[in-house]
């Protein structure tokens, strides 16, 4: 399976202040998607990344929030804007390439919104 | 949206005891993911299940997908210290392409 790393693995911010978060493969894949797990809780699906097009959401979640780039085929970022202390969760990338529906996840990023 | 009933929220048992989890849903799906979530790491996959009523192992891991293809189990063999964790169930609505839906997760601890 691919090598998923994050950057950063987890930060403290400052309420109002925006963080852009990284999500590097270490080959090319098909799909990227953005989760949240906000503390005991399990995943919920932020958006699909899709490369060279704007993002698809799901419900309760909107690009002016959670702006996501995908420039090629192994990269995306989420952007957390405007953050509040609701936003602390771990966010967590995943991808999936073999059209099966396996997905892989990266490591995680601890956001602490103070 | 779309649920998935993860059961039981958490187990205590004793090292070399058997476990058993499962995941239901009123909803139909295609494919079944179990996933282990150590503290401060991304889950990790276990076994992915794709026919209704396939059997899949690995290692002291056993899972299946239900025949009504609404269900699926977990069952970890002979536990060991290094099992503990979270455990998630994941499914691939038929409605819902790539996208996953996942259970509430199953704690799992194991005493020595």
């Amino acid at each position: 399976s691919a090598v998923i790393s994050q950057k950063p693995s987890r930060d403290i911010c400052q309420r109002g202040t925006s963080l852009t978060i990284q999500c590097q493969v270490d080959s090319q894949v098909t799909m990227m998607f953005w989760y949240r797990q906000q503390p005991g809780q399990s995943l919920t699906l932020i958006a699909t990344a899709n490369q060279g097009s704007e993002a698809t959401y799901e419900s309760g979640f909107v690009i002016d929030k959670f702006p996501i780039s995908r420039p090629n085929l192994t990269f995306s970022t989420l952007t957390v804007s405007n953050m509040s202390p609701e936003d602390s969760s771990i966010y967590l990338c995943s991808v999936s390439d073999r059209g099966l529906g396996e997905q892989y996840f990266g490591p995680g990023t601890r956001l602490t919104v103070t | 949206g779309q649920q998935l009933n993860q059961s039981p929220q958490s187990m205590f048992i004793q090292e070399g005891e058997d476990v058993s989890m499962n995941c239901t849903s009123s909803s139909i799906f295609n494919t079944w993911l179990w996933y282990k979530q150590d503290p401060g790491e991304g889950p990790v996959l276990l076994i992915a299940l794709y026919k209704a009523g396939e059997l899949t192992s690995n290692g002291r891991l056993t899972a299946q997908f239900g025949i009504t293809r609404k269900d699926s189990f977990l069952n970890i063999s002979a536990s060991i210290p290094s099992d503990v964790g979270i455990y998630f169930c994941a499914g691939q609505l038929e409605t819902s392409g790539s996208r996953l839906t996942f259970g509430e997760g199953t704690q799992l601890t194991v005493n020595p």
